[in-house]
């Protein structure tokens, strides 16, 4: 069965660092991967996936098949990232569930 | 709608209540899903509608939760006999596919708390 982990619960960094969340995935086809951002008090909206290589809100993530991870990183986080990241993982691009890890909650500091 | 609404938005209800909670898709989304995220927890598949159909209910945690979808528009989730462990927010999603790409959205939830 597919797994997503994200090893960090909790994430501190101070305005202007780079910050780089972790996800780790066990499945032996090829999934598709996500990250998804939840705000504080809105609901969970899709950040980015790796099929399109884009960079949202300076965050890019680069899936590595041979390390099995999806890292999501930024060079220089703003006050405004602070939120819970979720690391997701999809088994087609046609319609399955997301299998979610517990999630990252992401401060940034002034 | 303008996007996945959820309802109520909070539920208080006492242990051995039956609840019911509401989700009305994105227009035009043949799929839906059902997520349960207890407090400090990962989000917890339930159960995935293809049209009104459900090809995948695996996350369902015992038989005192139901779900059904009619008219590949309105899903309802049921939890029978409720328990203090069910408390949880209880979140809806909808996607279709578009250019070979399925990008799921989510509604704001339903808070359920048993007491």
């Amino acid at each position: 069965a597919q797994r997503v982990t994200q090893p960090e619960k909790l994430l501190s960094v101070f305005k202007g660092a780079p910050v780089e969340l972790k996800c780790n995935y066990s499945y032996s086809g090829s999934p598709e991967l996500f990250w998804y951002v939840q705000y504080s008090r809105q609901r969970l909206q899709l950040l980015l996936r790796h099929i399109s290589r884009e960079s949202i809100k300076g965050f890019t993530a680069d899936l590595n098949k041979g390390e099995t991870s999806f890292h999501l990183k930024k060079p220089f986080a703003q006050e405004e990232d602070s939120a819970m990241y979720y690391c997701a993982l999809s088994l087609s691009t046609s319609g399955s569930r997301l299998t979610f890890g517990e999630g990252t909650q992401l401060t940034v500091n002034p | 709608g303008a996007g996945v609404s959820q309802s109520p938005s909070n539920k208080v209800t006492e242990k051995g209540k039956d609840v019911e909670l509401r989700c009305d898709p994105i227009s035009g989304h043949t799929a839906l899903y059902w997520y349960r995220q207890r407090l400090g927890q990962g989000l917890e598949f339930l159960i995935y509608f293809q049209g009104n159909s459900a090809p995948d209910k695996s996350g369902l945690p015992s038989d005192r939760f139901s779900a059904e979808r009619t008219g590949e528009s309105v899903s309802t989730l049921t939890i029978q006999r409720t328990q203090q462990e069910d408390s949880a927010v209880y979140l809806c999603a909808s996607s279709t596919p578009r250019g070979g790409r399925n990008t799921i959205y989510f509604g704001e939830g339903s808070w359920l708390t048993v007491v």
